[in-house]
């Protein structure tokens, strides 16, 4: 059965820092590894999918790498924003069944 | 714009009565899936659908139900609600291209109560 582990919970951070937030897998046989971001009270915003045969994708401040045979992925926010402030999930995706199982989240609070 | 929405956005009901939580996406897509989220356990997949006519349990199905007449629409029925049952529910939809890239998209998210 396909655990998906967060850490850290949370993480506060000065602005302007760059950060990694880590996401780890316990079944390498994964279709893609997607990362969303939820704000507090509203539903979850796609950042990035990162496809089993790719090893990363950039979107603007934002890189998500996926190493399957180690069970990892990462993502890299390069000179945090205290807009980036939120809620951060990575989801697998089970084995082509379009069904995704989430991590808890890492919290991310980043001062001004 | 395509999007999907929920309704209600907040409910508080009793114990023992039962809850239909409306989800409707306007992209026309194949697959809707339906979450709920709990401090401590993230998001866990209560029912999903491939297409119409199609209903498949995930994870956390006890007590909940679901059926799909038409594209748009995904209720969640709770039969009978239980104050264990009292979460925030997402809906979500995705197109069911190859699966390698199928992304999907949330709904704004239903907080229910159960007294």
């Amino acid at each position: 059965k396909q655990e998906v582990t967060q850490i850290p919970a949370a993480l506060s951070v000065p602005e302007g820092e760059n950060l990694v937030l880590n996401c780890s897998f316990t079944d390498s046989a994964i279709y893609n590894l997607q990362w969303f971001r939820q704000d507090p009270g509203k539903g979850l915003t796609s950042l990035l999918l990162i496809q089993s045969s790719q090893r990363e994708q950039t979107s603007g401040r934002l890189n998500a790498s996926l190493d399957k045979s180690s069970g990892r992925s990462t993502l890299y926010i390069a000179a945090s924003q205290p807009g980036d402030s939120a809620t951060y999930l990575c989801a697998a995706e089970d084995s082509g069944t379009y069904k995704y199982i989430f991590g808890t989240g890492t919290r991310l609070k980043v001062l001004a | 714009d395509a999007e999907i929405t929920q309704s209600p956005r907040h409910k508080i009901t009793e114990t023992g009565r039962q809850v239909t939580l409306a989800c409707h996406q306007t992209w026309n897509h194949n697959n809707m899936f339906w979450y709920r989220q709990d401090l401590g356990h993230g998001l866990r997949l209560i029912h999903y659908s491939y297409g119409v006519q199609d209903t498949n349990k995930g994870e956390v199905s006890d007590g909940y139900s679901v059926s799909r007449s038409n594209t748009e629409d995904l209720p969640l029925t709770l039969e009978s609600a239980a104050s264990s049952q009292t979460s925030v529910y997402f809906c979500a939809s995705s197109r069911g291209l190859a699966a390698s890239t199928d992304t999907q998209y949330f709904g704004p998210g239903t907080r229910l109560t159960v007294l």
